[in-house]
């Protein structure tokens, strides 16, 4: 079945420093491709999404790139801030007309000033 | 715009009794969805709804676990009896129909604790 893998965290950063936070996904058919973002003590939101091969979504200063040849879609931001400090949920929609969501396990950062 | 509403924010209650979370989609949406969150387990999808009918529930843990959508506007989450390992932060969730790349829309999550 559909699946997501991320990276492990937690990632622990100094401000301003590059970020990368690395997902992986299997599926059938052409599935869209999201971040979420999780503020402590707050619920998800949308940061970024995809819906085809090589788009790219960005936000905030995030980006991601939606690469079918490596089932990737990989999270980065060039100088992450203080603020940038939370989890991170990587997620695919579900084939044909399901709603769900497959997320990934989520990974923290910690951004240190 | 006002975005999901759950209520309540916290419940802190003892076990064997009757919990009941609320849940206010945005307005229009058509698909709503309940999670569970854990550090144990992430984030679990319970069950969601579309056009108000349960469309998948094979996440509800156990017989324990309900969940209505009487209406557009509304839905519930109902745990009786309630166990301590039910202690987690729920959340709802709603988005718009037509395609599956639309995102979904989370509320601020009811953290609930069984003693």
């Amino acid at each position: 079945g559909d699946s997501v893998t991320q990276m492990e965290g937690p990632v622990t950063l100094s401000e301003e420093a590059f970020l990368t936070i690395n997902c992986t996904y299997t599926a059938t058919g052409y599935p869209s491709l999201f971040w979420y973002v999780q503020y402590p003590g707050e619920g998800l939101q949308l940061l970024l999404k995809a819906t085809k091969a090589d788009d790219k979504g960005s936000n905030k200063g995030f980006e991601a790139t939606y690469r079918k040849e490596t089932t990737s879609f990989h999270l980065e931001k060039g100088s992450v801030q203080v603020s940038d400090s939370a989890v991170y949920f990587c997620a695919l929609s579900g084939a044909g007309n399901n709603r769900k969501l497959i997320w990934g396990l989520g990974t923290s950062l910690a951004v240190n000033p | 715009d006002a975005g999901v509403i759950q209520s309540p924010r916290h419940e802190v209650t003892e076990m064997g009794q009757e919990v009941t979370l609320r849940c206010k989609p945005i307005s229009g949406h058509n698909s709503l969805f309940w999670y569970r969150q854990t550090m144990m387990r992430g984030l679990e999808l319970l069950i969601y709804f579309n056009n108000n009918v349960p469309i998948d529930d094979s996440g509800m843990p156990e017989d324990r676990f309900s969940a209505k959508m009487p209406n557009a506007s509304f839905s519930t989450l109902k745990i009786q009896p309630s166990e301590p390992r039910d202690s987690a932060v729920y959340f709802c969730a709603s988005s718009l129909g037509g395609t599956t790349n639309q995102p979904q829309h989370f509320g601020d999550g009811t953290r609930l604790s069984i003693l």
